[in-house]
């Protein structure tokens, strides 16, 4: 069954200081891989998601993601963070079921900005 | 845009009720999905159905059941409550596709308190 880690529970940053929001998934021949932001109070929202073509995916906000066959990772940046990035981020990776596509979600990072 | 509503934001509930969670969406999606968060532990899946009358158990089923009578709607039910369900309950849904990276949509959350 495919899984995720993410590697830091709390990643805490100042503002305008570039962020790295680490995650690592197990290896499978075909793999979709998913992050979401979780803003306080609120459900998930769709960052940005790698499906197949260039490696390096953008997303909202300001967001990119790089996914690393060999590493199998798929690591989150952000060049310069803002205050309203302050949310719990999850990454996830595709898994079929059936028919369905169900979401194996990592454990979570919270990151904080602090000004 | 696609719209993912849970009736409930907030409940809070005596040990041993039976609890209804109700999920609508509105854009005509086959899949859909019920997970719970809890800190340090992430998203997990309790049920899924991927058509009207299916279902099929997630990773977490125990305790809970689901019922899908329209395409749109999607209960979760707690036959009684316990105060281990304490968490905070998403729904979620898609489209289907095999191969495709649908993107999943989520609702805003119940936060379910059982006393």
């Amino acid at each position: 069954a495919q899984s995720v880690t993410q590697l830091d529970s709390q990643v805490p940053v100042f503002e305008e200081a570039p962020v790295e929001l680490r995650c690592n998934y197990s290896s499978s021949v075909s793999v979709y891989l998913f992050w979401y932001v979780q803003y306080p109070n609120q459900g998930l929202q769709l960052l940005l998601k790698y499906l197949s073509g260039s490696t390096l995916v953008k997303g909202i906000n300001g967001f990119e993601a790089e996914f690393n066959k060999s590493q199998t990772s798929f690591h989150l940046r952000k060049p310069s963070v803002h205050i309203s990035d302050t949310a719990e981020y999850f990454c996830a990776v595709r898994s079929q079921i059936q028919g369905a596509q169900k979401l194996v979600f990592g454990q979570g990072t919270r990151l904080t900005i602090n000004p | 845009d696609v719209k993912v509503t849970q009736s409930s934001r907030y409940l809070v509930k005596r040990t041993g009720e039976k609890v209804f969670l109700e999920c609508v969406q509105d854009m005509d999606h086959e899949n859909m999905f019920w997970y719970r968060q809890d800190p340090g532990l992430g998203l997990r899946l309790i049920y899924f159905s991927y058509d009207v009358k299916m279902k099929e158990k997630g990773d977490i089923p125990e305790g809970y059941s689901v019922s899908r009578e329209k395409k749109e709607r999607f209960s979760l039910i707690l036959e009684s409550a316990s105060t281990n369900q304490t968490s905070m309950y998403l729904c979620a849904s898609s489209l289907v596709g095999v191969h495709s990276g649908n993107t999943i949509y989520f609702g805003e959350g119940s936060w379910l308190t059982v006393v």
